[in-house]
């Protein structure tokens, strides 16, 4: 599959257990953030979004943490799972009103032991 | 609904070459950007097209464009390929692209390869 980074920070998790991804982001001008999960070989899929309003979102089995003092991201995910091996990028938009462009953070492994 | 396809999956160029790539859309969305995806800077964002028109543009080289058509549809040009274009090249998708409950839906990416 395809390789989207050979030196991500990796984070391992033992299956059952609780992850925590974090994310610095660069803007404090960004309004509205997502994380994205990319598997080996495939594109980036969205996975949960939070605007500057808010500073908890909750989704299935994720949750996503908004400091905006510090300007930092983290996604929780709730008894990680094999499926969730994967790359994980939080994006910020630069563009608060009009159309949308996003910027990513360089992405974290997540690597899931059985 | 068919999701976002890009085109060719693998290409392996020569420096100095030049290269176009596709994307389809999923249908109904009008708005297609591209991101550039390498190891040492991530993704970054080149362009962004809606209604055959360029309507955001990252920091990329002029050699780096991009074209929309009338089914929105979209290719992205890469000339005077160098070794450092090297990289995953993917195309997102969405309704509109102007709104921040608008997602992006990725395609699985075209392997960019300059020898």
């Amino acid at each position: 599959g395809e390789s989207v980074g050979l030196h991500l920070p990796t984070l391992s998790v033992q299956e059952g257990d609780n992850s925590i991804i974090n994310c610095a982001y660069s803007n404090s001008a960004s309004d509205y953030f997502i994380w994205y999960k990319q598997e080996s070989g495939k594109g980036p899929q969205f996975i949960i979004d939070i605007r500057s309003n808010m500073d908890k979102r909750q989704g299935q089995r994720v949750t996503v943490l908004l400091n905006k003092t510090v300007k930092h991201l983290s996604l929780q995910i709730a008894a990680t799972q094999p499926g969730d091996s994967a790359v994980y990028f939080c994006a910020e938009n630069l563009t608060p009103s009009g159309t949308y462009k996003y910027i990513f953070g360089t992405g974290t492994r997540l690597k899931v032991l059985a | 609904k068919a999701g976002v396809t890009q085109t060719p999956r693998y290409l392996i160029k020569t420096r100095g070459q030049q290269v176009t790539l596709s994307c389809s859309p999923i249908s109904g969305h009008r708005s297609v950007s591209w991101y550039q995806q390498t190891p040492g800077q991530g993704l970054q964002f080149l362009f962004e097209y809606f209604s055959e028109t360029q309507r955001n543009k990252g920091n990329f080289p002029g050699r780096f464009s991009g074209r929309q058509f009338s089914n929105s549809r979209s290719e992205m040009n890469v000339s005077t390929l160098e070794l450092g274009d090297s990289a995953l090249y993917l195309c997102a998708s969405s309704l509109e692209g102007a709104s921040e409950t608008d997602t992006q839906y990725f395609g699985p990416g075209t392997r960019l390869t300059v020898l």
